[in-house]
């Protein structure tokens, strides 16, 4: 069975940063790629970052580069997301996800990064 | 950036009634990158259908995808109680991006 397990979310004040990690398992961790999607309370999805099965090609959105950093240890089948410059718009639950083909097929429980003064 | 429109918003039936939600890309996507996921509160998102049209593991085959291009279309057949939640689809291009969601509820 695939598990995604997130954690590092919390209350942080603006400008501050926080990393969050996620444990995977279930599955051939260094063969798939792995995204970050966030979700504001009450608000849709939003794809943030994702990162190749290698870590050798990350991508990010508009919305988070230059502040966030997308990274993986596949000998520890963990998947990171370190967060710089955080503002209140960033406040929300952080999904990881595993991809198969071109599709987000499996979802973690989410993390929530809370922030504000 | 593709942007998927996702309609209507909200849409109220009742048990027994068939849902269709409608997603629109703002250019064509690739068939194969098309999916639909469903998110009920407090949950993580499900996938539901990939490539636009196969049912992901485990889902009953009262959901079905259909379209190509820029149209695409998730069917409920009839609803069940358990349907009532949020349904997205997702793209995945250039980048990936997510649709605003239709609320499926209670009539």
């Amino acid at each position: 069975e695939v598990q995604l397990v997130e954690s590092g979310g919390g209350l942080v004040q603006p400008g501050g940063s926080l990393r969050l990690s996620c444990v995977a398992s279930g599955f051939l961790f260094s063969a798939y790629e792995m995204n970050w999607v966030r979700q504001a309370p009450g608000k849709g999805l939003e794809w943030a970052s994702n990162i190749s099965s290698s870590g050798t090609t990350v991508k990010y959105a508009d919305s988070v580069k230059g502040r966030f950093t997308i990274s993986r240890d596949n000998a520890k089948n963990a998947l990171y997301l370190q967060m710089n410059s955080l503002r209140a718009e960033d406040t929300g639950i952080y999904f990881c996800a595993r991809v198969v083909g071109s599709t987000i097929w499996d979802w973690g429980q989410g993390t929530l990064v809370t922030v504000s003064s | 950036e593709i942007v998927l429109t996702q309609s209507p918003g909200t849409l109220s039936l009742s048990p027994g009634e068939r849902a269709t939600l409608s997603c629109r890309a703002s250019q064509s996507v690739s068939s194969s990158h098309l999916a639909w996921s469903q998110q009920k509160p407090g949950q993580a998102p499900r996938l539901l259908i990939y490539g636009a049209s196969n049912r992901a593991t485990g889902i009953p085959d009262r959901f079905s995808g259909s379209g190509s291009g820029t149209d695409f279309t998730l069917t409920i057949s009839r609803l069940e109680p358990e349907d009532f939640a949020v349904y997205y689809c997702q793209q995945y291009g250039s980048s990936r991006t997510f649709g605003q969601g239709t609320k499926v509820e209670i009539k």
